[in-house]
């Protein structure tokens, strides 16, 4: 149980452009989901919590308008990288929170983001 | 705010050896837990073990168990009978017990190979 999916797990696109990551929690609900970027041979960078009909928390440095977050139902929250740039290149995870006592949080399989 | 630090930025172990990962932490809360993730070539996280800070008991997991110290707030992984499938990146991260606290902070990380 507790399967997180993430849907692409590589794209790339065009400077300018916006792509959009879906996170699908596979077998349970998830009323959290948690969004991160992971640089090469770095650590995970916490961007923003997702909050299901509510509006995402980014942390500090995050830009909102830049990285829209969208969780519209309880087993999938979306990331939209607006208008793309090399810059944004990166391995985007999320995670979802599973609704016990022990709130663990399961991680998707990663989104490969290149921008060219 | 709270710091994860992992000192060993790689380390390696002989195959059926026994390996240990550091980690030390920094928090002002006497609640919450720490964690123990594992991120294999695949870029998956996977989480390994799980420790309560309320809990004197030391986690164990199989082959993984952690040296719990509170007071000197270090959570070490112990790995016995290392296999080749235990090479991987490892994260150590902390989250807040505290209500509406979710995010997990994280370590830098540790390589971890395994030698045949």
């Amino acid at each position: 149980g507790a399967v997180v999916s993430q849907h692409p797990s590589r794209v790339i696109c065009k400077s300018g452009t916006s792509v959009k990551i879906e996170c699908r929690s596979l077998d349970f609900q998830a009323t959290t989901m948690f969004w991160y970027r992971q640089f090469p041979k770095k650590s995970l960078m916490l961007m923003a919590t997702s909050n299901e009909g509510s509006k995402a928390t980014y942390e500090q440095g995050v830009e909102k308008d830049k990285f829209l977050i969208n969780h519209a139902s309880l087993t999938l929250s979306t990331l939209t990288v607006t208008s793309a740039h090399p810059e944004d290149s990166s391995f985007y995870i999320c995670s979802a929170r599973v609704l016990t006592a022990r709130a663990e949080q399961y991680f998707g399989p990663g989104t490969r983001l290149t921008v060219t | 705010a709270q710091t994860v630090t992992q000192s060993q930025p790689e380390m390696s172990v002989q195959e059926a050896e026994t390996v240990t990962l550091s980690c030390t932490y920094d928090t002002s809360e006497s609640d919450y837990y720490l964690f123990w993730y594992k991120q294999p070539p695949s870029r998956q996280m996977i989480l390994v073990i799980r420790q309560e800070a309320y809990k004197q008991q030391n986690a164990t997991e199989n082959r993984f168990s952690v040296n719990f110290q509170k007071a000197a707030k270090s959570f070490s992984l112990k790995i016995s009978d290392s296999q080749l499938g235990d090479a991987a990146m490892y994260f150590c991260a902390y989250r807040s017990a505290q209500g509406g606290s979710e995010k997990l902070v994280f370590g830098k990380g540790t390589k971890l190979t395994v030698n045949p």
